[in-house]
């Protein structure tokens, strides 16, 4: 079975560090894209950036340039999302989701993940 | 940036036919994708390509594309079908730029 396995839900203190992890199985993981969406308590989704596992190609969307860093370890079949340092709008839902392979440059997520809260407070 | 807009919410009784839009300059040139959000789950892909339905989606949910325009519709609903609707596509750059719509909650009266 082709799946995306998250780790468990965090919660931080801001300015405190955090990396959040995303495991497929089932599949070839170089072989696919791995992106990031975000999702705020209540509100949409928002595409944070992607990563190619099978040479660490990585693209971020403007709006979480600098912001987070997209990573990937091959050998364990993982991909990863991390913050130097937390702020409370960070709180939300982190969903990882493989790209589908159908020739489009903005094609499908069409495995996620089971998503990661991330809680960020004082 | 590029914006994709859907209605925020959508009323049917059961067995009706939802209708969901979503709007955008480039939709004429780029894909459109759906996924199904129920409460606490993640996303689900309904709808790829503007009109391709994934294997195990239900022969009741369809898209298509008219212009700037592109509709899912949910034929004979169901109270399972009850969940935020999510439009996706990209914009017309050619650089790797993922937009999702705000989303429209179904609502199964």
């Amino acid at each position: 079975e082709v799946q995306l396995v998250q780790s468990g839900a965090e919660v931080k203190k801001p300015g405190e560090s955090l990396k959040i992890s995303c495991k497929g199985s089932g599949y070839s993981f170089t072989s696919y894209w791995i992106g990031w969406v975000r999702q705020m308590p209540g509100k949409g989704l928002e595409w944070m950036g992607i990563i190619y596992p099978g040479d660490s190609d990585t693209r971020y969307s403007p709006s979480f340039q600098g912001q987070v860093t997209i990573s990937a370890d091959k050998s364990i079949s993982t991909a990863y999302l991390q913050w130097s340092s937390l702020k409370a709008s960070d709180t939300a839902m982190y969903y990882c989701a493989r790209r589908a392979v159908g020739g489009v440059i903005n094609d499908a997520f069409e495995i996620w993940g089971q998503g990661t809260m991330v809680i960020v407070s004082s | 940036s590029y914006e994709l807009t859907q209605p925020p919410s959508v009323s049917v009784s059961p067995g009706q036919t939802a209708r969901i839009t979503c709007s955008g300059d480039a939709l004429p040139k780029q894909y459109a994708y759906w996924y199904q959000q129920k409460p606490g789950q993640a996303p689900v892909l309904v709808i790829y390509k503007d009109s391709e339905r994934p294997s195990g989606i239900p022969e009741r949910f369809s898209g298509s594309s008219s212009g700037t325009t592109v509709t899912l519709t949910i034929s004979g609903v169901q109270a399972e079908d009850e969940a935020d609707y999510y439009c996706q596509s990209g914009d017309n750059s050619g650089t790797y730029n993922w937009v999702f719509g705000g989303g429209t909650k179904l609502t199964v009266l």
